[in-house]
């Protein structure tokens, strides 16, 4: 199984900044995914990072609020922008070997004041 | 799209006792049904999974049943202990989309 590491693990920002969220894995992924989990909520996947070309974004979710990079295969960053109070969730990125199986890592938890 | 849906979404238990988390799915080409553990402050975890092609799967004090017909898939935990406490999550996909819907979550707490 792959393991996920995220940078940071949480952060309090103001409204109106961005922060990107780092996602390592620690081998080489076909897919990596980033969802969004607000406070005692399931998990909403935010899009699929691509490598090599523009991420996919899901219904509700736009390349301008969270643009995100995948410069290889094992590296992701997504970019949470101009954020508002109603940006506070945890954010997940996972993996898989290429098949649907999916690990997550550890998660960040931010918190928009 | 797939609509997956869990029940109960609160399960408490005494220790030693069973546990039993349903979920159903509304898309019939779903073919893969991962259980993930997610602890306080913590990612969700792999736990087990099943593919279309099996009823059921075990793994130590946790098995999985499927029935495709029907469209949903059971989460048994037996022998269940203090550190089963946490929120578990259902998912389904179709292996040729990659994504993975969520049930909404059970909280199950084991009493000691």
């Amino acid at each position: 199984s792959a393991v996920i590491s995220q940078k940071p693990s949480r952060d309090i920002c103001q409204r109106g900044t961005s922060l990107t969220i780092q996602c390592q894995v620690d081998s080489q992924v076909t897919m990596m995914f980033w969802y969004r989990q607000q406070p005692g909520q399931s998990l909403t996947l935010i899009a699929t990072a691509n490598q090599g070309s523009e991420a996919t974004y899901e219904s509700g979710f736009v390349i301008d609020k969270f643009p995100i990079s995948r410069p290889n295969l094992t590296f992701s960053t997504l970019t949470v922008s101009n954020m508002s109070p109603e940006d506070s969730s945890i954010y997940l990125c996972s993996s898989g070997p290429g098949g649907e199986t999916q690990y997550f890592g550890p998660g960040t938890r931010l918190l928009v004041l | 799209g797939e609509n997956v849906e869990q029940h109960p979404s609160t399960l408490s238990v005494q220790e030693g006792d069973s546990a039993v988390i349903k979920c159903t799915y509304s898309d019939s080409a779903s073919n893969y049904f991962p259980w993930y553990k997610q602890e306080l402050g913590k990612g969700p975890q792999l736990i087990i999974d099943i593919r279309s092609n099996v009823g059921e799967k075990k793994d130590q004090r946790i098995a999985v049943t499927l029935n495709k017909t029907a469209k949903h898939f059971s989460l048994h935990i037996t022998e269940t202990q203090p550190e089963d406490s946490a929120v578990y999550f259902c998912a389904a996909s179709n292996t040729g989309a990659n994504n993975l819907f969520f049930g909404t979550g059970t909280r199950l707490t084991v009493i000691p």
